[in-house]
């Protein structure tokens, strides 16, 4: 049973084009985050969302609108599509936020490429 | 603001070496430490945490690192490489709302 699944696992699509990458997590943990990995594997965070509120909006364009309808679900929903945006988009969770030492458990991601 | 570096971004050893794969630390607090490895076309999985008291710490797959406030190092260490040991390396500090990972290392071992 996994704790933290994402779906699709892989995505192709054209430029433009509006899709959205689901996330679910079966831990209890209030804390939901996305990270994007580069082609370089740099890993940077995205947004934190805590009990369905959003915590962390990092610089990030406005075409990526991250969506908690409830606590085990964050899903992050990509407009007009750009090459740029291709990578592999990780979903996270944990538990406490505020508590520093908080350990952060992964999904197994989600590849886009945008042709 | 806290933040990490790590020194390579690809390391090799043969299978049976030393591994040591490097991460320095910023923090104008005391920090919470942590290394996630990934394999290939899978997340990150927890290797190993520092939080506070034993300074060297345990981790998973025979890995183990040591906190070196003087030294702001928080460095990875095996003492002999497996084959399955091939996998991308991130050190990372955690703050009050979110984690901030370095740029990762590579490990290859040589047959």
């Amino acid at each position: 049973d996994t704790a933290v699944s994402q779906t699709p696992k892989y995505l192709v699509t054209q430029m433009g084009n509006d899709k959205s990458i689901k996330c679910e997590q079966n831990l209890g943990h209030d804390t939901m985050y996305w990270y994007k990995q580069d082609s370089k594997k740099f890993l940077k965070i995205m947004f934190s969302y805590n009990n369905k509120e959003l915590i962390i909006n990092e610089t990030v364009p406005n075409r990526f609108s991250p969506k908690s309808p409830d606590k085990a679900h964050l899903n992050l929903h990509i407009n007009s599509l750009e090459l740029g945006d291709s990578a592999v988009y990780f979903c996270a969770t944990g538990d406490s936020l505020g508590v520093s030492g908080n350990t952060i458990y992964f999904g197994e991601g989600s590849w886009l490429t945008v042709v | 603001a806290q933040s990490v570096t790590q020194l390579g971004s690809h390391v090799s050893v043969s299978e049976g070496a030393l591994v040591l794969l490097r991460c320095n630390y910023s923090s104008s607090v005391p920090p919470y430490l942590f290394w996630y490895v990934q394999y290939p076309n899978q997340g990150l999985q927890l290797l190993l945490k520092y939080t506070t008291g034993a300074t060297l710490v345990k981790g998973i797959n025979g890995f183990e690192a040591e906190f070196k406030k003087s030294e702001t190092s928080f460095h990875l260490t095996k003492p002999s490489a497996h084959m399955s040991d091939a996998a991308e390396y991130f050190c990372a500090v955690s703050g009050n709302n979110d984690m901030r990972f370095g740029a990762g290392t590579r490990l290859t071992v040589k047959p």
